[in-house]
């Protein structure tokens, strides 16, 4: 079945650094590609996502790449402050709207 | 986006006993999802609900301990059954809203 692998598992960046998270995924048929942030003890909330059809997309200060040739997509966090320390997860839709995320990468933003 | 109301927002249990959880959405849904995050992991997909269907389950859980029901588009109910310890976790419901998940604000579980 699908499989996401998530790295790394932590990631620790001094405040104004950039942080950038990776996603591997194993079924070529995924075509739909979300970056979620939970901070602790909350919901996770969608921050930003990316479709198969495009390579790169960017809100802000946060963007997201895909290289469908090698089935990854990573999240960057430029220009990172306190408040973006929570964990994010990747995830990648096998089947119809069925998600499959990864282990999550705690992020701390140190002051 | 979907807004989904989900209650309890936690509670501590008794081992054996069983805890319904309850999701409400503000708008019509055809398909709701069960998440069960156990502490410090990733979000493991239970089961999908549709209405006017017996849920999905995913391997490794069961209908007879997680039985679910969903009566209409917007509501949905999970049951965690004759509890234990393990089962102590955070449950999350989520809707598909223009092809993303909105989640809610999720049950936290103990088992004493």
């Amino acid at each position: 079945g699908e499989n996401v692998e998530q790295h790394p598992s932590t990631l620790s960046v001094q405040e104004g650094d950039s942080a950038v998270i990776k996603c591997t995924y194993s079924d070529s048929a995924s075509n739909y590609f979300p970056w979620y942030k939970q901070e602790l003890g909350k919901r996770p909330q969608l921050i930003i996502d990316i479709r198969s059809n495009v390579g790169e997309k960017k809100d802000q200060r946060i963007a997201v790449t895909l290289n469908k040739t090698a089935k990854h997509f990573s999240l960057h966090i430029t220009e990172t402050q306190p408040e973006d320390s929570a964990v994010y997860f990747c995830a990648t839709i096998a089947g119809t709207y069925k998600y499959i995320f990864g282990t999550g990468t705690r992020l701390k933003v140190l002051a | 986006s979907a807004v989904i109301s989900q209650k309890p927002s936690r509670d501590i249990c008794q081992r054996g006993t069983s805890l319904t959880i309850q999701c409400q959405v503000d708008s019509q849904v055809t398909m709701m999802f069960w998440y069960r995050q156990q502490p410090g992991q990733s979000l493991t997909l239970i089961a999908t609900a549709n209405q006017g269907s017996e849920a999905t389950y995913e391997s490794g859980f069961v209908i007879d301990k997680f039985p679910i029901s969903r009566p209409n588009l917007t509501f949905s109910t999970l049951t965690v059954s004759n509890m234990s310890p393990e089962d102590s976790s955070i449950y999350l419901c989520s809707v598909v809203y223009n092809y993303g998940y909105t989640f809610g604000s999720g049950t936290r579980l103990t088992v004493v």
